[in-house]
């Protein structure tokens, strides 16, 4: 079992450029899960899905971003048009789903927007 | 939605103290969590305790779900143990919800 795996594990972009992530669960885990965390607070869930489908989008997902799980295996966040805002450290998370919901997280991806 | 609150804030302790982290939640839950955020950033998992009491070596939690919280306690402490102590619920959705945080600091 490898763990959650998150790449790339840094990454600094000017504003206005696109960025892309990437999230690999723990095999067989159905449920995936992004959380953003900017410094001194506690991770912010941003959306999940059950397989390849998106279950919950939250509010802070502006249309700027999206996520896939195309395959139900790996899944990408993509943010748009990036803003000095943006910065933050992006968690990836899995889960077997239910009846246990208990999550891994990943290393997480720093992102620095200049 | 629910409301997670997490005390206390910081917490310095020497080698060897014990301590008690509390967690408080507004509403039922269907997941609790904890988890230990080391200084690269990994959240590492604790326990896993809707309800009941676990123990893990030095560490033991308790969830009161009933009254609505959690205690985690942390025996004879180590500096590996410094770092920022989360506790995240979920309620009827499958997000978790996380509290601010105990940082806690231990000296040798």
């Amino acid at each position: 079992d490898t763990g959650v795996s998150q790449d790339p594990r840094h990454k600094i972009t000017k504003r206005g450029q696109n960025v892309t992530f990437r999230c690999d669960p723990i095999s067989e885990h159905n449920r995936l899960y992004w959380y953003r965390q900017t410094l001194g607070q506690g991770p912010e869930f941003l959306t999940y899905f059950q397989n390849e489908a998106q279950l919950e989008k939250s509010r802070l997902l502006s249309d700027r971003f999206s996520a896939e799980r195309p395959k139900g295996s790996f899944s990408t966040l993509e943010i748009q048009r990036t803003e000095q805002g943006d910065s933050a450290m992006y968690l990836c998370a899995s889960s077997p789903g239910p009846p246990n919901n208990e999550q891994f997280f990943g290393p997480g991806t720093r992102l620095t927007v200049l | 939605g629910i409301q997670v609150e997490q005390s206390p804030p910081d917490l310095i302790l020497q080698e060897g103290a014990n301590s008690t982290l509390r967690c408080n939640f507004s509403d039922s839950v269907n997941n609790l969590q904890w988890f230990h955020q080391n200084p690269w950033g990994q959240l590492i998992n604790l326990f896993y305790i809707p309800s009941g009491t676990k123990q893990n070596g030095r560490l033991s939690a308790t969830t009161v779900a009933t009254e609505r919280y959690s205690l985690l306690y942390i025996s004879s402490s180590q500096t590996t143990d410094s770092g920022v102590y989360f506790c995240a619920v979920a309620g009827n959705t499958d997000k978790l919800i996380f509290g601010t945080g105990t940082r806690l600091q231990v000296f040798p």
